[in-house]
């Protein structure tokens, strides 16, 4: 069985740029939750999607944004880059009762760096 | 808002010894606390969870202990071997679709 799929594994970017990030999740899973992970920071919650509806959001600037497309999906967008974006993107996926309430499945990340 | 505070941000111990972290949260809404381990270069991955019905569960070496009370929980690895040196993070949930996680402990265990 195939675990969450994140692409693309690493990226450089410059700062004004914008950024797109994919995750693919394991069949049959519907919630698809995205982290950003930083040094010293853990895990900060970006934003969780199912049928293509955003459920919750984190305390991220509207640079930051997603979505979920029918076959589960998702995507995450980050505009007019700055270099504190720089991070480890996280996506987790679940079946469909988010990511408050059971096991989270997580991809290999996406390692952004911003010049 | 939401807030999970976990302790020591780094851990080293000698291999058969047991290694302790604790975590505090302040949402009393909470219900959900799961434990992730996360390897280098690796997605983290559940390693053991607890429910705000239960006190305390155990998993071979490893167990978590919950203070509703206090909002507290803990992570307890006894007998560590090498391959337990990671990063572990806390967390805690509820039906609002979004886990808050800790800012994670890295464990070292000494051969």
């Amino acid at each position: 069985k195939a675990g969450v799929t994140q692409t693309p594994r690493y990226l450089i970017k410059t700062r004004g740029q914008q950024v797109t990030l994919s995750c693919s999740p394991i069949s049959g899973h519907r919630s698809v939750s995205w982290y950003q992970q930083t040094p010293g920071q853990g895990l900060q919650f970006l934003f969780e999607y199912f049928s293509e509806t955003q459920r919750n959001k984190g305390n991220f600037p509207g640079r930051f944004s997603g979505r979920q497309f029918s076959n589960s999906r998702s995507e995450m967008n980050v505009s007019t880059l700055e270099l504190g974006d720089s991070a480890l993107y996280l996506c987790a996926t679940s079946w469909d009762r988010g990511p408050g309430t059971g096991e989270l499945f997580f991809g290999e990340g996406s390692r952004l760096t911003v010049l | 808002g939401e807030n999970v505070e976990q302790h020591p941000s780094t851990l080293s111990v000698q291999e058969g010894d047991s290694a302790v972290i604790k975590c505090t949260y302040s949402d009393s809404a909470s219900n959900y606390f799961p434990w992730y381990k996360q390897e280098l270069g690796k997605g983290p991955q559940l390693i053991i969870d607890i429910r705000s019905n239960v006190g305390e569960k155990k998993d071979q070496r490893i167990a978590v202990t919950l203070n509703k009370t206090a909002k507290h929980f803990s992570l307890h690895i006894t007998e560590t071997q090498p391959e337990d040196s990671a990063v572990y993070f806390c967390a805690a949930g509820d039906s609002s679709y979004k886990l808050i996680f800790g800012s994670g402990t890295r464990l070292l265990v000494r051969p």
